[in-house]
């Protein structure tokens, strides 16, 4: 199966600071990637598809990049509702994984 | 809108049974795939599998062939999760997931059943 890695595990900023959050496949997954986010208590909502895409209703102060193996989350100019934990998640081949998560905390 | 609602949370006993109702509304329910996903205390998300509401096909990680059932009653708009033999390390929120198609992200999620199993 495709690991999904994300580091950093945490990652301490401030309001209005920009957050960078990686995600790194074992192999290939081409632009088949996802990430949601998740507070606590929450079902994760998905922010982006297909690398780079972002969902209804996401603000455009998040934005994705990468493919084949690295991946990247930007969170621009974070808010504090943006304080949460971020995961990413590959639908190229089976079975669909996700990474471990990276905390966004202040 | 969309809305997936879940049934409530479980306590079960190491071996038994837990089955877990997903209700869909907003949506054409046969239209979509329905897969399952669950999360221990502290860990991220794990897939468990998917049906398609309008076939009842299904398929499973491998992970969880043998002990995992998914149903689905058109008639209700409702899915179903059915895990067996039950073991500690099942304890965790289980979630129902939109998805666009088999293999693919999930758009809306349910609100999560938490599933604690113990002695």
């Amino acid at each position: 199966e495709i690991v999904m890695t994300q580091s950093p595990a945490t990652l301490s900023v401030s309001p209005g600071d920009r957050a960078t959050l990686s995600c790194r496949a074992s192999q290939s997954v081409s632009r088949n990637l996802a990430w949601y986010q998740q507070t606590p208590g929450q079902a994760p909502r998905l922010l982006i598809y297909d690398a780079s895409t972002r969902a209804t209703s996401i603000p455009a102060s998040f934005s994705g990049s990468g493919s084949g193996t690295e991946f990247t989350l930007t969170i621009h100019s974070l808010q504090s509702e943006d304080f949460a934990v971020y995961f990413c998640q590959q639908y190229d081949k089976w079975p669909l994984t996700f990474g471990g998560g990276t905390k966004v905390e202040i | 809108q969309v809305q997936l609602v879940q049934s409530g949370a479980e306590m079960k006993k190491p071996g038994a049974s837990v089955k877990v109702s997903c209700k869909a509304s907003g949506y054409a329910f046969t239209g979509y795939y329905l897969h399952w996903v669950r999360q221990a205390p502290g860990q991220g998300p794990e897939w468990m599998g998917w049906i398609n509401p309008n076939s009842g096909g299904t398929m499973y990680a491998q992970r969880f062939q043998g002990r995992v059932t998914m149903t689905r009653d058109t008639s209700l708009r409702t899915a179903y999760m059915e895990l067996s033999s039950l073991r500690s390390d099942d304890t965790a929120v289980y979630y129902c997931a939109k998805g666009v198609g088999p293999s693919t992200r999930f758009d809306y999620w349910g609100q999560g059943t938490l599933v604690t199993v113990s002695s």
